[in-house]
């Protein structure tokens, strides 16, 4: 069974600064998928970015990047340049490659923005 | 483009009642998941519904049932509630085969006393 580990609880940081949240995950699977998604206090689960395990390279949106080392089973999102609507709970979550179509989270991170 | 739509928002039930929740997917989807997100936790997989069908279903008790629609549209249903059932559940919608985009809702918290 796959497992998702996130190590923070709460972070915090100031306003255009960078932040780290950081994720671990345990699975037997050699191809796979790995998220970040962002929920507000609307409670919408909102994609951050995605990555997929056979790509080396890593996965970039705009000031959200990643840090996947598959070898390492880790897998950490970077915040650059925070803004205040980045405070949310964020949630790392695993979904094996083709058939089972289920993501497996994190218990996640919440994140504060202060101005 | 509604996206995925459930309704109710909110709703109280007391012990041992029945709900049922629902759920419209995105445009173009024929897929549906639901899952249930307890207070300071991360959603955990109830079931998936694909062709009318469960297709897979996570580590929950029988009182947990769903349908699909020939439309894609789907409901959850709990039967015998208890305490323990009070959470935010959210439904989810993809394509077969395009898994990874995955699409939620905002969900339903369901409070029971």
């Amino acid at each position: 069974a796959q497992t998702v580990t996130q190590s923070q609880p709460e972070m915090s940081v100031q306003e255009a600064e960078t932040v780290t949240l950081s994720c671990t995950y345990d699975t037997s699977e050699n191809n796979y998928y790995l998220f970040w998604y962002k929920q507000p206090p609307s409670r919408q689960m909102i994609l951050v970015i995605r990555q997929e395990a056979y790509k080396q390279q890593n996965a970039t949106e705009n000031r959200f990047s990643v840090n996947f080392q598959k070898a390492a089973k880790s897998f950490s999102l970077k915040i650059s340049d925070s803004q205040l609507g980045d405070t949310a709970m964020y949630f790392c979550a695993f979904m094996p490659w083709g058939g089972s179509e289920k993501l497996v989270f994190g218990k996640g991170t919440k994140l504060t923005v202060n101005p | 483009d509604a996206g995925v739509t459930q309704s109710p928002t909110h709703l109280i039930k007391t012990r041992g009642q029945q709900v049922t929740l629902r759920c419209s997917p995105k445009s173009g989807h024929d897929t549906v998941s639901w899952y249930q997100q307890a207070l300071g936790q991360g959603p955990q997989f109830i079931f998936q519904y694909y062709e009318e069908e469960e297709r897979q279903r996570g580590n929950f008790p029988d009182r947990f049932s769903g349908h699909q629609f020939p439309n894609y549209s789907s409901e959850l249903n709990v039967n015998a509630l208890l305490l323990g059932d009070s959470a935010l559940y959210l439904c989810a919608s993809s394509q077969t085969g395009f898994g990874e985009k995955l699409f939620f809702g905002s969900g339903t918290q369901l409070s029971v006393l």
